[in-house]
Parts: structure tokens; sequence; C-alpha cells
């Protein structure tokens, strides 16, 4: 199994521009999950998923849309990206009980927007 | 709404100090409590975690006890390594459903 998968790992955008983050995990989870990691905030939760076609918005949703059509996958898009969208971006998911139980971390993508 | 507090960092300690990061929480209900870790360039991986009261999750040396009275869930290890140097992430769930929420983390340095 390669667990979850996250692309790019790295990533420069000018301010105005657009992309999708790329998740997916083959372990045949019903929750993935977008966070964002910045200095002194800890991990703030962008939206959520708790299976295919079913999305919620986190705590910082602004800016960011996403789609579940699989199960697999899970895109995070950034319709016009801002400087204060630069961070780390963590996708992640977790099997039979949800959130009750371990969440499986991709490595993240660091995204600086110029 | 909940929150977690976690002490803050860093904190630099020698090898086989002994180390308590403190960790405190607010939720309805009964959360799940749990311990993370994220290593350099890495994602988190789950440490430890802890469904009810006085219940003690453990794992790799680490240890923490769900102590409803005090609402706290503090980590613990007896003697740190190097390998041990990390960040370190409080967080609770008080449903299935329901995301984790997660404390703002706490660096750990282990100097030889």
């Amino acid at each position: 199994n390669a667990g979850v998968t996250q692309t790019p790992k790295f990533q420069v955008l000018k301010t105005g521009q657009s992309m999708t983050l790329q998740c997916a995990q083959d372990m045949n989870h019903e929750y993935m999950s977008w966070y964002r990691q910045d200095p002194g905030m800890g991990l703030r939760l962008i939206h959520y998923s708790v299976g295919a076609g079913i999305t919620d918005q986190g705590e910082v949703p602004n800016g960011y849309n996403v789609s579940r059509s699989t199960t697999e996958d899970f895109p995070l898009r950034l319709l016009s990206a801002a400087p204060s969208q630069t961070s780390v971006y963590f996708c992640a998911s977790s099997g039979t009980g949800g959130f009750y139980n371990e969440q499986f971390f991709g490595p993240g993508t660091r995204l600086t927007v110029l | 709404g909940d929150s977690v507090t976690q002490m803050e960092g860093p904190v630099t300690l020698s090898e086989e100090a002994f180390l308590t990061i403190n960790c405190t929480y607010t939720a309805t209900g009964y959360p799940s409590l749990f311990w993370y870790v994220q290593y350099p360039g890495e994602g988190l991986q789950l440490l430890l975690k802890a469904t009810k009261a006085d219940d003690k999750g453990s794992n790799k040396g680490f240890e923490a006890t769900y102590r409803k009275e005090t609402t706290s869930f503090h980590l613990e290890k007896g003697s740190v390594q190097v390998s041990d140097s990390a960040v370190y992430f409080c967080a609770l769930t008080v449903s299935g459903n329901t995301p984790l929420v997660f404390g703002k983390g706490t660096r750990l340095s282990v100097i030889a």
C-alpha cells in the first residue's frame, strides 16, 4: 500500500493563479480531510469528507474548493491564490470509525504564493 | 467550541531526561483524545490515544492518561532520545463524524 499520497511536493504560484493539490489513498478509507499548517498556528482544517459525494467545510474554507467523486481521491482547488495561502498542506484519511480512528497523513505539499 | 491547549515550546532536553508536555482540553460531551507526532519533513502520525476517562494510552515509551476531572491528557516519557526530536500535537474529537481539533503543537529538541 502506498498509503496517502500528495502531489506536488512543492509549488510556487503567483497571486491570482489557480491550481489543484492532489490527494489519493489506497486504503479504501471513507473519511478524508485537508489541513493547512502554519508556524504557531498548528493544524487548521480546511475541508473534509465522510464519503464519496459528501464534503463539508472546516475552520478555514475560504478560497478553497473540494470535491469527492471517488473514494480514493480528494483534490483541493485554490481558485485564485493569495500570499495568505502560503502554507504546508496535509491530506489525511481514516477508515471505519471515522475520526475516532487513526488518521493517516500524507507527506504534505509546501505551497508558496508570491 | 471544542479546543485544545498545549504548553508552548520549544522544549529542549538532554538525552535520558524526563519529558512532560501538558495538554488540556475543552469539549462538549466525552471526547476521545490523541497525541500525534510529526518528525522533520514528514506528515503527522498517531502516537497514542485514549477513548474514556482514566484510560492510559502508551506507545514507544510515551504515555498519557485521560483525566476527566482536570480535563487533561499530558504526554510523558521517562527517558527521551535524540530520535524523539519532533513536534507533538494533542488533539480531540467528540464523535466519529467530527474532525479532530488540534492544539498548536510543541516542538521538542533532544540533545546528546
